[in-house]
């Protein structure tokens, strides 16, 4: 296991319904993201979360809306959705600052086992 | 914003047969790191190269980067049915939060 959970693993909702994907990381990180990943397209990389300030939004549509209430736990709210939004939706963990001493430091993710969403 | 382009998009062998996926930009690329994710599965780190010309190996796997840091490789040598997934090659930027990946190589292995 790579020490990041996801909560639900399936879910299926209706595009009135509203619904929040959790994710929740043991590895000491602090830095946290939020990918879909749709067939024949690459990740997709939704927002990050450094130190628990939202660093970057990438021009997602309003109908997500992500949380991070420390930097174990990222959320991503779901309400309103299409079903063009039906995907598998990953959470990442990693280190997030340059470390000056040893430019070579590895700044790998680790990734949950992810959501698959079902919009209907 | 930065592009990273993976070719093949598909890739079918036989056991024991070589694989090699190329990932391209028009850019210099910051670093590289490879992930690998088997079907049904999540994206599972493998590797970060760093510095131009650099060659890492791990077991059957050879990764390359570019001299120019535009282009980088994995290449597998006697595919077995465990190599089976889709291989990612992703940019990080200097930061060291941002990843751009690219579509991916999916490899099945006929065994």
């Amino acid at each position: 296991e790579t020490g990041v959970t996801q909560t639900p693993r399936h879910l299926v909702m209706g595009m009135t319904n509203k619904k929040s994907l959790k994710c929740e990381q043991h590895l000491g990180h602090n830095a946290m993201y939020w990918y879909k990943q749709s067939a024949k397209k690459p990740l997709e990389l939704m927002f990050v979360y450094s130190l628990e300030e939202r660093v970057e939004n990438n021009s997602v549509p309003s109908r997500f809306s992500p949380e991070c209430p420390n930097s174990s736990h990222l959320f991503l709210h779901l309400h309103t959705l299409q079903p063009e939004d039906s995907a598998l939706y990953l959470c990442a963990s990693s280190r997030s600052h340059v470390d000056i001493r040893n430019p070579y430091t590895t700044y790998e993710q680790y990734f949950g086992p992810g959501t698959r969403l079902t919009v209907t | 914003g930065q592009q990273v382009m993976q070719i093949p998009q598909y890739q079918h062998v036989q056991e024991g047969e070589d694989f090699t996926t190329y990932c391209n930009s028009s850019t210099t690329l910051s670093n590289i790191q490879w992930y690998k994710q088997r079907p049904g599965g999540h994206p599972v780190f493998l590797i970060q190269l760093v510095k131009s010309g650099e060659v890492k190996k791990q077991k059957r796997l050879t990764f390359q980067f570019g001299e120019a840091k535009k282009n980088s490789s994995l290449h597998i040598t006697a595919t077995q049915t465990t190599d089976v997934g889709t291989y990612f090659c992703a940019d990080l930027e200097t930061s060291g939060s941002r990843l751009t990946f690219g579509e991916g190589t999916q490899l099945t292995v006929n065994p």
